[in-house]
């Protein structure tokens, strides 16, 4: 089983569709979550940390499900500029590395 | 600012070349990272440098071989390199878990 798992998409929605993501952890001794935005040919950004209590940011929100080993990614109102490939990345025991996920990739259409 | 810049952005070199691909940031983080992203597939860890001095090596060739000279500066020197190390090059940094990527340099080896 992989660390971290993603459904690799794509995602098929239409402008101002409601579209979540999630993403699974292997290993409970997860500390911090983390999604990432990446372009074609582009770096990966950081989009949004994942707290314990939920955080929102505009029209995204992450949620973390420690339970059930879990992130979540919604996206209200899509827009044609969220088509991206959303990475989600996991840190275990406050080191130094993130482990990614294979990314989940999202076509807004018109 | 999270500004993590990259030199060169793209880089074509022989199998028997040496080249150094170059990574800068002001942002006082102290740890900085290489990454290797292969065409649909999520950045892979190679190194981590922690206040200047290596702290993560993900087992990689020693044909890549990670210099820290200070901590704004990040290198990558590459000798003898394979066609399957062909492939974008992140930088990151940080100052916790919050990894923040460059631009990425795109190399070809041929």
């Amino acid at each position: 089983r992989k660390e971290v798992e993603q459904d690799p998409g794509p995602f098929n929605v239409p402008e101002g569709a409601t579209v979540a993501f999630n993403c699974t952890y292997s290993n409970s001794a997860s500390q911090s979550f983390f999604w990432y935005r990446q372009d074609c040919r582009k770096e990966p950004k950081l989009l949004m940390s994942v707290y314990s209590s939920g955080n929102e940011d505009g029209r995204f929100t992450a949620q973390l499900n420690r339970a059930s080993q879990y992130i979540s990614l919604l996206i209200r109102d899509s827009k044609l500029s969220d088509s991206a490939t959303y990475l989600c990345a996991v840190n275990v025991d406050s080191s130094y590395k993130l482990i990614f996920g294979s990314g989940t990739r999202l076509l807004v259409r018109p | 600012d999270t500004e993590v810049t990259q030199t060169p952005k793209h880089l074509v070199m022989g199998m028997t070349n040496k080249k150094s691909l170059k990574c800068e940031q002001h942002m006082g983080h102290r740890a900085m990272y290489w990454y290797k992203q292969k065409a649909k597939k999520p950045p892979e860890l190679m190194f981590v440098y922690s206040y200047e001095k290596l702290s993560i090596n993900e087992s990689v060739p020693s044909r890549f071989s990670p210099e820290c000279p200070n901590s704004s500066l990040l290198n990558l020197h590459l000798h003898a390199l394979q066609p399957e190390d062909s492939a974008l090059y992140l930088c990151a940094s940080s100052r916790g878990v919050e990894q923040y990527f460059g631009p990425g340099t795109r190399l070809t080896v041929t």
